[in-house]
């Protein structure tokens, strides 16, 4: 069983629509949590970060996390047919002072937006 | 604002050969770490660096190694290649082993 599992989708939505992504975890070592957005063939571009339970918004993105649950959740507003892409999870742990921290991925989401 | 970059961003390689993958990080970041990725599968971690020592390992095969050069940038050198290591090879970058993590373009690398 993978330490981070989430829904491959696809998933297809109407432009305009509010979109919620979601991915859960089993090791509670994970500290930091990321969002990343990957289109085809492109490297991932991190779009949230958070490390608290609790929600941060930026923009049209809200990442929310429930440590407590084990559960990370996106929500994009007012989606876009731009926004069609694969959405990736990430976790890491809290590390020492001069150790990097690997990121842990989900296995990605796909989401189409159409006009 | 500068991003990662990698190098070459196509590469074809026969079995067996040798390839040599290079990042160079987004400047004053200190933190360098590589991901493969299968087709239709997530970033899988390889092995990072933090000034210019290694700082953790993944799955990485013993054909594979890497290292972190003085101005920061890294090479992933593939020896013995197999068909099974054609993928998308990712860097990524850091600064002070933040978790922050932001990706280059990626190196797609295909062995015939």
């Amino acid at each position: 069983q993978k330490e981070v599992e989430q829904d491959p989708g696809p998933l297809s939505v109407p432009e305009g629509a509010i979109v919620s992504l979601n991915c859960t975890y089993s090791n509670s070592a994970f500290q930091y949590f990321m969002w990343y957005r990957q289109y085809s063939r492109k490297g991932p571009e991190l779009l949230m970060y958070t490390y608290s339970s609790g929600n941060k918004e930026d923009g049209r993105f809200t990442a929310q996390v429930d440590k407590s649950s084990k559960y990370i959740s996106l929500f994009i507003r007012d989606s876009q047919p731009s926004d069609s892409a694969t959405y990736l999870c990430a976790m890491s742990v809290g590390s020492g002072t001069g150790t990097a921290s690997k990121l842990t991925f989900g296995t990605g989401t796909r989401l189409q937006v159409t006009l | 604002a500068a991003g990662v970059i990698q190098s070459p961003r196509h590469l074809i390689k026969e079995k067996r050969e040798t390839a040599t993958l290079k990042c160079y990080p987004i400047p004053r970041h200190d933190t360098v770490y590589w991901y493969q990725q299968g087709p239709g599968q997530d970033p899988q971690f390889l092995i990072s660096f933090y000034e210019k020592m290694q700082s953790d390992k993944g799955s990485i095969p013993d054909r594979f190694s890497a290292q972190q050069f003085s101005d920061y940038h890294s090479e992933l050198n593939m020896s013995s290649l197999e068909l099974g290591d054609s993928a998308l090879y990712f860097c990524a970058s850091s600064f002070n082993v933040a978790r922050k993590q932001f990706f280059g373009p990626g190196t797609r690398l295909t062995v015939l």
